[in-house]
């Protein structure tokens, strides 16, 4: 059963307008959400990160927005540019002790950025 | 700063025979994580190291799969026997400390192709 889930497995977004990346997931355990960005043949690169004690973080061209009560998160990429075209990972993370903190990653969405 | 270190980016081998990976992760980080992401999938997680102690390998198949951390640096990760579900990229990650709100750093990954 999955636990981090990102429905949609492409997205298409004109370059210049704003990219919303979702992704819900169902552990209620998870405190700590990431965003990740992976391009062929290289290994996902960290982008942007929440705690579930904020509902909001940014990072210049990058939000995410926190919803616990709804167990969603969005990514929001605003204005989006072409080298933002890649797979973008949600994952999760939910410290059961003893200092164990694996990430739990969604599918992946596809985005791409139309000129 | 240099990146987390893997080889070989890519490994083809028989099923039934043993294949062995190795990542060398950021200098000073004391957790390295292994995750296996299959083709259409997440990342998943395999097993987690502090220093050089085994924080969580639940989802590990320890029938064929094993990993060490001797030294606390560098790991390697071994498959043996291979079957063909093991056809997969295997990455390895590090951060500074586990069981804290920090991101994980990601190498660019071994590609294993099982014939």
């Amino acid at each position: 059963d999955q636990q981090v889930k990102q429905n949609s497995p492409s997205l298409s977004v004109q370059e210049g307008r704003i990219s919303i990346l979702n992704c819900d997931y169902t552990n209620s355990m998870f405190d700590y959400f990431l965003w990740y960005k992976k391009y062929p043949a290289e290994g996902p690169t960290f982008l942007i990160s929440i705690s579930s004690i904020k509902d909001k973080n940014e990072d210049g061209r990058f939000t995410v927005f926190l919803n616990k009560s709804a167990k969603h998160l969005s990514l929001h990429i605003v204005p989006s540019q072409p080298g933002d075209s890649a797979v973008y990972f949600c994952a999760a993370s939910g410290f059961p002790g003893g200092g164990a903190d694996g990430l739990t990653f969604g599918k992946g969405t596809h985005l791409i950025i139309q000129p | 700063e240099a990146g987390v270190a893997q080889s070989p980016r890519y490994k083809i081998i028989e099923k039934r025979q043993s294949v062995a990976f190795w990542c060398n992760p950021i200098s000073g980080h004391a957790t390295l994580y292994w995750y296996q992401q299959i083709l259409g999938q997440g990342p998943k997680l395999l097993i987690q190291f502090q220093n050089n102690g085994v924080v969580d390998d639940s989802q590990l198949p320890k029938d064929r799969f094993s990993a060490e951390r001797l030294k606390g640096v560098d790991s390697t990760l071994k498959i043996q026997p291979a079957k063909l579900e093991d056809s997969a990229v295997y990455l390895c990650a590090s951060s500074p400390s586990g069981g804290v709100n920090q991101p994980q750093h990601f190498g660019d990954g071994t590609r294993l192709s099982i014939l």
